[in-house]
This record gives C-alpha cells, sequence and structure tokens, in this order.
C-alpha cells in the first residue's frame, strides 16, 4: 500500500523554467493538498482540493496552479520558476472535507525543488 | 494566524520526560499533532477536538485547553526513536473553508 506518491524527489531548475510536480494517493481520499516547507517557517499551504473537481488557494498560491486531474491525482505546476520557490514541496491527502476538515492527513516522501 | 509553538528547541536525555506547548491567538476548533523526521514526512499523531479531551499515542499524549487556546503535548519517558520535528497544526472555529495552519515547530532531540 503506496500511501501518497510523489514523483520527482528532486529537481534543479533554472530561473524561469517551468514544471510540473506530480502527486498520486491510493486511498480513495476525497481531499488533497500542497504544502511546501522552508527552514523554521513549518508547513504553508500553497493549494487544496476539498474534493474531484473543486481547488482553492491556500496561504501562498502565488506562482503556482494546481489540477486536480481525477480523484487519485493532484498536480502543482510551477509556470516561470523563481529562486523564492526552492523548497520542499509536500503532497498530502485525507478522506474527506466534511466536519470541517477533521481527518488526518497522510504525506507524500516531499520534492526537494532547487532554482538556480 | 500561524499558532505558536514553545520551546522552538529541547534536548533530553532517554527517560526524561517533555512538554511542547502550541498556542492560538484565535478560537480553535481543533489541534492536530505530527511529527517529522529529519528528512521524512510528517506523520500524524492525533487530534484534539475542543472540549478539553486529552489523547494518547504511545507514551505520548496531548491535552487542548479551549478557554485559553491551547493544546500541550506529552511526551513521557521519551525514547530515542521520539527525537525529530514536532508540529502544530490548528483549525480555528470561525468560517466554512477551514484549513490546517501549522506552527514553525519545536525539535526535539532525545540524547542516550
Amino acid at each position: 500500500n503506496a500511501g501518497v506518491t510523489q514523483t520527482p524527489k528532486f529537481q534543479v531548475l533554472k530561473t524561469g523554467q517551468s514544471m510540473t510536480l506530480q502527486c498520486a494517493q491510493d486511498m480513495n481520499h476525497n481531499s488533497m493538498y500542497w504544502y511546501r516547507q522552508d527552514p523554521g517557517m513549518g508547513l504553508r499551504l500553497i493549494y487544496y482540493s476539498a474534493s474531484e473537481g473543486t481547488t482553492d488557494k491556500g496561504e501562498v498560491p502565488n506562482g503556482y496552479n494546481v489540477s486536480r486531474l481525477n480523484k487519485r491525482e493532484f498536480s502543482l505546476r510551477l509556470e516561470s520558476a523563481a529562486p523564492s520557490q526552492t523548497s520542499v514541496y509536500f503532497c498530502a491527502s485525507s478522506e474527506g472535507y466534511r466536519g470541517g476538515n477533521n481527518q488526518p492527513q497522510h504525506f507524500g516522501d516531499g520534492t526537494r525543488l532547487s532554482i538556480l | 494566524q500561524q499558532p505558536v509553538q514553545s520551546p522552538q528547541a529541547v534536548i533530553l536525555r532517554e527517560g526524561e520526560d517533555a512538554v511542547i506547548n502550541c498556542s492560538s491567538s484565535k478560537a480553535l476548533y481543533s489541534v492536530h499533532w505530527y511529527r517529522q523526521k529529519h528528512g521524512e514526512a510528517p506523520v500524524f499523531l492525533m487530534i484534539l477536538l475542543k472540549g478539553g479531551e486529552q489523547k494518547g499515542h504511545e507514551k505520548i499524549s496531548a491535552s487542548f485547553n479551549e478557554k485559553k487556546q491551547q493544546s500541550s503535548l506529552y511526551l513521557t519517558a521519551s525514547q530515542l526513536s521520539y527525537s525529530g520535528t514536532y508540529f502544530c497544526g490548528t483549525l480555528i472555529s470561525s468560517g466554512s473553508a477551514r484549513q490546517l495552519t501549522f506552527g514553525s515547530g519545536t525539535q526535539l532531540t532525545v540524547l542516550p
């Protein structure tokens, strides 16, 4: 049982390049999330998808776009990468949004992204 | 509003106890606790709902003081495996689009 799978695990980009981070979960979860983690900052929510077909901005959405491709997959795209987007990106999923989003979140292993 | 965690870091000897606090300026609906080991993904520990409910996970327990908008994580007789960074995530009471807001973490190091 893989849980939440993220690809790639590592990536180095040049300023201005674009790329898509992939995330897939096999737990039949309705809700999915993208976070970034910077030293001393904890986890900050970029975008989330409460259910298939919906996406919403989180705390730090600027410079990113997302696509909820189907129930399993949620991708994060950087259209024109900037050095400030150097970070570790985590995808997470949870069972559902009803009840105030009070279910455990299951995280992938992360993508370590460096932008030169 | 990001919750405030304290202390930022703590170093223990195996078998000692520790308390990690998480405070919010907003009325809280629930508090979630996660542990992250270096280079790994955060792992869910427990959820505390308003009402002062206390939960446990191995020798780790937590409480939620609704009046103070604060949660405390108690690590009893710490083991080497408890080392890592502990994050609290808070859900505020108001608004329908509630999402977790995480604190900046408490780095716990357990020495032999």
